[in-house]
């Protein structure tokens, strides 16, 4: 079975500034996916950044970007420029590629507070 | 609608009452999950569904948990005799088509349930 764990609880950052969250997970697969999941107080929970096993390039979308590091089984997310906004709890996510490929696996999550 | 709806927002049950968790879909997407999210956890996968087809039941923790999409849209999640243990955040998400990691899994906002 899989496993996805994220170590930090809590963290803060304040705003402008870059922080990083960490993600590990454990899979006897070789290929499958993986998430970053943004949840706001109150809110949805929206998917930030996936990335894909098979590719080496680190996925980016506009502040976020990840550090896929295949070999140790980390899978960690940046945050460059910290707005108030990106105040939440993130989730790190696993699924394969195989034929339960729509079941998401989550880890316990990190709350960020971005300090003004 | 614009997004992925659930209804009631909070549900307070006496222990042993049966509830009904309802889910509305972004409309035209094919599938549906249920999640449910202990307090302080990640989201846990409870069930799958393609159109009206319950592809996926292998999260759900007991016979007492049963959910269904009878006309391939609203979905609802019923638990029988609630528990304690039931408490958490039942969340629905949906996407556009069918198997496949490369659909994004849209989130609504979730019920909390509270059992007494």
């Amino acid at each position: 079975a899989q496993t996805v764990t994220q170590s930090q609880p809590e963290m803060s950052v304040q705003e402008a500034e870059t922080v990083t969250l960490s993600c590990t997970y454990d899979t006897s697969e070789n290929n499958y996916y993986l998430f970053w999941y943004k949840q706001p107080p109150s809110r949805q929970m929206i998917l930030v950044i996936r990335q894909e096993a098979y590719k080496q390039q680190n996925a980016t979308e506009n502040r976020f970007s990840v550090n896929f590091q295949k070999a140790a089984k980390s899978f960690s997310l940046k945050i460059s420029d910290s707005q108030l906004g990106d105040t939440a709890m993130y989730f790190c996510a696993f699924t394969n590629s195989g034929g339960s490929n729509y079941k998401l696996t989550f880890g316990k999550g990190t709350l960020l507070t971005v300090n003004p | 609608g614009a997004g992925v709806s659930q209804s009631p927002r909070y549900k307070v049950a006496k222990r042993g009452q049966d509830v009904a968790l309802r889910c509305d879909p972004i409309s035209g997407h094919v599938s549906l999950f249920w999640y449910q999210q202990a307090l302080g956890q990640g989201p846990e996968f409870l069930t799958y569904f393609q159109n009206e087809a319950q592809l996926d039941k292998s999260g759900l923790p007991s016979d007492r948990f049963f959910a269904e999409r009878p006309e391939g849209s609203v979905s609802t999640l019923k638990i029988q005799r609630t528990q304690q243990e039931d408490s958490a955040v039942y969340l629905c998400a949906s996407s556009l088509v069918g198997l496949g990691v490369r659909e994004t899994q849209y989130f609504g906002p979730g019920t909390r349930l509270l059992v007494l």
